[in-house]
This record gives C-alpha cells, sequence and structure tokens, in this order.
C-alpha cells in the first residue's frame, strides 16, 4: 500500500544554506503535517495544511516556510540553517483534516544534518 | 518487518472509568517509543518512554514501557469526554531513522 512519501531521507547542509523538505501525502489525503524532532528531544509540532490552506500552526520559526500545492503535496523550506536546526523533520497525512475520521500515517522522515 | 499494533482500534466508555491503551511492536535496534493524542488539531505529544519499567505520568494519564515482552501501555483514569481521541503509538528505531505508527486507537468518552 501506499505511504506517506518524505523526500529526501537524509541531507547534509551548512550554516546559513537554504533546505527545501518533500511530502507526498497517502493518495487522497488532503491534510498534511510537519513534526521536527532534535536529538534527544520530544516532537515538536511546526505546521499543518488542510486542503492548501494553512490550518495550524506551531512552533515554526520565521526562518521556515511551508505551503501545500494543488496535488496535496507538501514543502517546507528552511532558509539561513543554524546548527540547531539539525532534526529529523517528519510530516504526516490525513483525509478531512483533524476532524477526519480516517487513519492517520506519519512518513519516515527527513534527516537533516546542518554543518 | 518492522511493526507496529494498537489495540483495541476502537472504545466506548462512560465518564469516570480508566482505560488501558495497548502497543506492542517488532522491530530491531528500539530506540524509544512515543504516545500522542490527536483530537480537532495536530496530534499532540504525550509520552517518550526509553526504558523499561520506568512509569511516565502527567495528570491522569500514565504509560509505562516493557522492552522486554516489548510493549507499552497508555492509562487514562476517572476518563472525561474531553479524552475522546484517537491515541497513538510510535516506536523509532535506530539506524532506520524513521518512525513506524500504530493504526490508532479511536477512544470516546460518554457523558
Amino acid at each position: 500500500a501506499a505511504g506517506v512519501i518524505q523526500s529526501p531521507r537524509h541531507l547534509i547542509k551548512e550554516k546559513r544554506e537554504t533546505a527545501t523538505l518533500k511530502c507526498y501525502p497517502i493518495p487522497r489525503h488532503d491534510t498534511v503535517y510537519w513534526y521536527q524532532q532534535g536529538p534527544g528531544q520530544d516532537p515538536q509540532f511546526l505546521i499543518s495544511f488542510y486542503e492548501k490552506m494553512q490550518s495550524d500552526k506551531g512552533s515554526i520559526p520565521d526562518r521556515f516556510s511551508a505551503q501545500q500545492f494543488s496535488d496535496y503535496h507538501s514543502e517546507l523550506n528552511m532558509s539561513s540553517l543554524e546548527l540547531g536546526d539539525s532534526a529529523l523533520y517528519f510530516c504526516a497525512s490525513s483525509l478531512g483534516g483533524a476532524n477526519g475520521n480516517y487513519g492517520y500515517t506519519f512518513g519516515s522522515g527527513t534527516r537533516l544534518t546542518v554543518v | 518487518e518492522d511493526k507496529v499494533v494498537q489495540s483495541p482500534l476502537s472504545l466506548v466508555v462512560h465518564e469516570g472509568d480508566t482505560v488501558t491503551l495497548n502497543c506492542s511492536y517488532e522491530v530491531t535496534n528500539f530506540r524509544s517509543l512515543l504516545w500522542y493524542k490527536q483530537e480537532k488539531k495536530a496530534p499532540t505529544f504525550l509520552f517518550m518512554l526509553t526504558s523499561s519499567g520506568i512509569e511516565k505520568k502527567s495528570g491522569r494519564l500514565s504509560s509505562i514501557l516493557d522492552k522486554k515482552e516489548l510493549f507499552s501501555i497508555l492509562n487514562i483514569t476517572a476518563t472525561q469526554t474531553g479524552d475522546s481521541a484517537v491515541y497513538l503509538c510510535a516506536v523509532y528505531a535506530s539506524g532506520t531513522y524513521k518512525y513506524i505508527f500504530g493504526t490508532g486507537t479511536r477512544l470516546k468518552v460518554l457523558a
């Protein structure tokens, strides 16, 4: 069965560079959520989109932006990278927004290392 | 094949009841197990468990991990209608850089 696809799996960037992470939801899922988990830290909710509109915002830095496209995939853009941005970034998708009665599926994550 | 199984899939209780949600797993290089709650917004993080036999508590919620028997339970005492949600369990396996999620337990608490 198709799952949530994230790309790339691993990414190494230098400080002050820009990175773009991509998330392709389960087919027909219309909602995407982004999470960040730093080494040894609890996962932090960043942002979510429902039907291509931002639906909820968490602790996303101003240097980050995200959007959901017409095919429902989402991209997380990270600029002026800092060492502290090194983390596992994972996304999840669902159908019908946070009130949907369908399953909730997470991707495998993208591990970003800033050097 | 790595997998995480949650049970029950769905549960309906009355306010004041105590519920126990189960999460069993089979993964290589287990590192941590996480519990999440999904209600009317993005899932919120509840607990991260890494050590066997150590209970974590937060108000009426508590969770414990058994690394020998490969499972975790999430207890909710004196349930309230606000506890109605989907509870997700995820296991992180080091070396694979990925989370493996269960399908969740849908809890409904009736007034």
